[in-house]
Formats: structure tokens, C-alpha cells, sequence
């Protein structure tokens, strides 16, 4: 049973970086054909994909914030993570790492806060 | 950018109702169509993909149909664990988009 769990700070000052990394377990993240992918939540509100990277390492983001994404992957690790850079407080949301299998979502993380303020 | 709209936004039933919740494309996206439930505190979990395709491990009261534009996710009889936001998910370009949720609530 694949299981994926987010990690990172919960809190994030403005203009500041935003860092968090999904490890993987029950299964190789480099086995498969799976994308790899971050999708956000603000607090009532609905779901926002943010990117997704394939087991090769490539990349897609969303245009709206491809500017400020980086999604990397540590196969070493089983990790992979997500960067998002210049945060104000429109960037405070549940964060959730998830697999798609071509691109629907299967397994999903229990998501973290992470809330943008000095 | 494909816009999904779903309808309606919240919803009213009672336990053995029969449910339907739209979800329209600003365009064509074929089958190219998922459906997620949602329960406060919870990630989302799959219940439909391409449109009609029923994810392992999911209810048979749960079904998908169409294609195109206008795609339905029926509850053939509603349960009490089926009390929850519903979410439908567009992929036919990478960049995916959600509908803004149908919130199913107990009448």
C-alpha cells in the first residue's frame, strides 16, 4: 500500500520561500509511470493543481505559478519536493502531495498547513 | 484555460436518496474526467476516472457518465457516509483544473 506523507514548516514569513517534501513509502517513486504531484487547498475553498514531476524528471506547472515552483525528486531518498518562492499570504493553504496515475490522483497525502505570516 | 462549473453548489438529501451532480467544461475534454469526495480534515479520494470508470475499492452506488462538456456523478442511493464535498477534475490539458466542489449535506 503506497502511503505519502508531506513535511516541512508550517509557518512561512512573506517574501520568503516556501519548502516542502513528500516521502513516499510502499513503493519505489521511481518505479511505474506515475506523475508525482503538489495540489493545494486554501481553507474553504476548492483545489488548486500547482505541478507534477515524472519519475524522469520532468516537469509541469501551473502557469499561474510557474514563475515561483520548483518540484525536484530525490529517488535516493524517495522524496520528492516542492519549492515555491516570493510567498504572500494568497499562498496560505493545505498543501497535499499526491500520485496520479496518468492524471487522476490515487494515493494522496493528509496535507499540511501552511500559513504565510510575519 | 478549461473552466469547470459544477451545479449545484450545495445539496439537500436524505439517506436513500438518488443524487446527481453536474460539472461542465468551457470546452471539449472528451472523457478526460475525475471525481473525487471530500470529507472535512481529509484529503480528497478518487472515485471516478475517464469519466465512468470506477476506482477499485469504491461503492457501486457511486457512478460516472458523459463526455465532451457535461459529465454527471450519480449516487444511485445515498448513505451516511456519502455526506460530503464532491469535486470534478479536468485533465485534457496538464494544466488540470477542479470544479469549485458540490457540498453534499443531510436534509
Amino acid at each position: 500500500q503506497v502511503q505519502l506523507q508531506e513535511s516541512g514548516p508550517g509557518l512561512v514569513k512573506p517574501s520568503q520561500t516556501l519548502s516542502l517534501t513528500c516521502t513516499v513509502s510502499g513503493g519505489s517513486i521511481s518505479s511505474g509511470s506515475y506523475y508525482w504531484s503538489w495540489i493545494r487547498q486554501p481553507a474553504g475553498k476548492g483545489l488548486e493543481w500547482i505541478g507534477r514531476i515524472y519519475t524522469s524528471g520532468s516537469t509541469n506547472y501551473n502557469p499561474s505559478l510557474k514563475s515561483r515552483v520548483t518540484i525536484s525528486v530525490d529517488t535516493s531518498k524517495n522524496q520528492f519536493s516542492l519549492k515555491l518562492s516570493s510567498v504572500t499570504a494568497a499562498d496560505t493553504a493545505v498543501y497535499y502531495c499526491a500520485r496520479a496515475v496518468g492524471f487522476w490522483y490515487d494515493y494522496w497525502g493528509q496535507g499540511t498547513l501552511v500559513t504565510v505570516s510575519s | 484555460d478549461i473552466q469547470m462549473t459544477q451545479s449545484p453548489s450545495t445539496l439537500s438529501a436524505s439517506v436513500g436518496d438518488r443524487v446527481t451532480i453536474t460539472c461542465r467544461a468551457s470546452q471539449s475534454i472528451s472523457s478526460w474526467l475525475a471525481w473525487y469526495q471530500q470529507k472535512p480534515g481529509k484529503a480528497p479520494k478518487l472515485l471516478i476516472y475517464k469519466a465512468s470508470s470506477l476506482e477499485s475499492g469504491v461503492p457501486s452506488r457511486f457512478s460516472g457518465s458523459g463526455s465532451g462538456t457535461e459529465f454527471t456523478l450519480t449516487i444511485s442511493s445515498l448513505q451516511p457516509d456519502d455526506f460530503a464535498t464532491y469535486y470534478c477534475q479536468q485533465y485534457n490539458s496538464y494544466r488540470q483544473t477542479f470544479g469549485q466542489g458540490t457540498k453534499v449535506e443531510i436534509k
